[in-house]
């Protein structure tokens, strides 16, 4: 697709369960992101891969949280155990290079756990 | 690290009316700037950027911010808003030698008739 996309747009959970998000970057660029915007805050930076290179995984708020990249595409972001405070809109960027200053976002996926 | 302050997290401004969205930003090195915005559910897009050179950066649909390195801010303005100008402002800030961006908590603009 033209765009950066991301499934499912919206996700209900239990409490304790896994989840798993996924994010395809637009065709051809290197560098992917992953944000979380909680209810009336900014967006909270989780973890940035570009290319092969090892990713920055310092956003990541506690070990439930996981993330892999395969293939230097499509990307998945893994929730272990949620909670409800890890209700939010998750978001995917890229961009064409890590150098590149503008980055293209998805949609987000709204993730609720009850 | 970096850190952004986004002054207002509500403004409601009459059409018409120009409006200013104040970014406040700390950072201990070179950094680029940048307004998102994200419209009413739809993604976040870039709507201007400052890298370097003019200090006084605009969209294509009227926005400006300008740079102040001295008071560390990036301002948005626009002289004349409209009803389609009712959105999520983000300001973020992203070094000049790294890919992660930090953004501010949002401002939302309401422009009522």
């Amino acid at each position: 697709g033209a765009g950066v996309s991301q499934s499912p747009s919206n996700k209900v959970t239990e409490k304790g369960k896994d989840v798993e998000l996924r994010c395809d970057p637009i065709s051809g660029h290197t560098a992917l992101y992953w944000y979380r915007q909680s209810l009336g805050q900014g967006l909270e930076f989780l973890i940035y891969f570009q290319g092969n290179s090892a990713p920055d995984k310092s956003g990541l708020p506690s070990d439930r949280f996981s993330a892999e990249r395969t293939g230097g595409s499509v990307s998945t972001l893994t929730i272990q155990r949620t909670q409800q405070e890890d209700s939010a809109v998750y978001l995917c960027a890229s961009s064409l290079q890590a150098g590149d200053t503008e980055a293209f976002f998805g949609q987000g996926t709204r993730l609720t756990v009850v | 690290a970096q850190s952004v302050t986004q002054l207002d997290s509500q403004v409601p401004v009459f059409e018409e009316a120009p409006v200013e969205l104040r970014c406040n930003y700390s950072s201990s090195v070179s950094v680029y700037l940048f307004w998102y915005v994200q419209y009413p559910n739809q993604g976040l897009q870039l709507l201007l950027k400052y890298l370097s050179g003019s200090t006084l950066v605009e969209s294509i649909n009227g926005f400006e911010a300008e740079f102040n390195k001295s008071q560390t801010s990036f301002h948005l303005r626009k002289p004349s808003v409209h009803i389609s100008d009712t959105a999520e402002y983000f300001c973020a800030v992203r070094s000049t030698n790294a890919g992660k961006s930090t953004f501010g908590d949002g401002t939302t603009l309401t422009v009522k008739p």
